[in-house]
């Protein structure tokens, strides 16, 4: 059975800084490229960073370019989410998700971990 | 960026009715490039359909996609209760964006 358990939210002031962890189980890690996707409280769904299996090529959405870096472990089949320069408007559950290869919709999700910015 | 807008915001139905969500993309998001997500309360968002109209694994066949180039639609053709959700169109032709929503709630 595939599992994707996020962990590493929490409450933090702006300006500060985070790091997400994406616990993977159940296939083969290294095979599939991976994602967050946020939702703000009452809002919709937000893609913000990709990474591929094997290479490491990553993307981020313009809102977190700069200040966000996805990363994997392919041996420990963790996936990462360092966040820096939080704003308040980063507010949100934090997903992990799994895309098929080359096909960028999401198969899989975590249940989410949700990341507070306040004073 | 591609924006995707979906329509309704809210649909009120009764179960046993027939739904048509509809997602409209601001340019052509290429020949099959969009999904369908449903999300309950407290839930992650759970995978319906890619590539327009393929059902993923576990999906009742009630629900259908169909559309082409920035005209697309979700169908659930009887609702049962556990269909009562919101809905998100993603499209993957152009970067990734999803659409705002549609509340499918019971009337």
């Amino acid at each position: 059975e595939v599992q994707l358990v996020e962990s590493g939210g929490g409450l933090v002031q702006p300006g500060g800084s985070l790091r997400l962890s994406c616990a993977a189980s159940g296939f083969t890690f290294n095979s599939y490229e991976m994602n967050w996707v946020r939702q703000a409280p009452g809002k919709g769904l937000e893609w913000i960073s990709y990474i591929s299996g094997t290479d490491r090529t990553t993307y981020h959405a313009d809102s977190v370019k700069g200040r966000f870096t996805i990363s994997r472990d392919n041996a420990e089949n963790s996936l990462f989410l360092q966040m820096n320069s939080l704003r308040v408007e980063d507010t949100a559950v934090y997903y992990c998700a799994r895309n098929v290869p080359t096909r960028y919709f999401f198969d899989y999700w975590g249940q989410g971990t949700l990341v507070t910015v306040s004073s | 960026e591609i924006v995707l807008t979906q329509s309704p915001g809210t649909l009120s139905l009764s179960p046993g009715e027939r739904a048509t969500l509809s997602c409209r993309a601001s340019q052509s998001v290429g020949a099959t490039y969009l999904a369908w997500y449903q999300q309950k309360p407290g839930q992650a968002p759970r995978l319906l359909i890619y590539g327009v109209s393929t059902r993923a694994t576990g999906i009742p066949d009630r629900f259908s996609g169909s559309g082409s180039g920035t005209d697309f639609t979700l169908t659930i053709s009887s609702l049962e209760p556990e269909d009562f959700a919101v809905y998100y169109c993603q499209q993957y032709g152009n970067s990734i964006t999803f659409g705002q929503g549609t509340r499918l709630e019971i009337k």
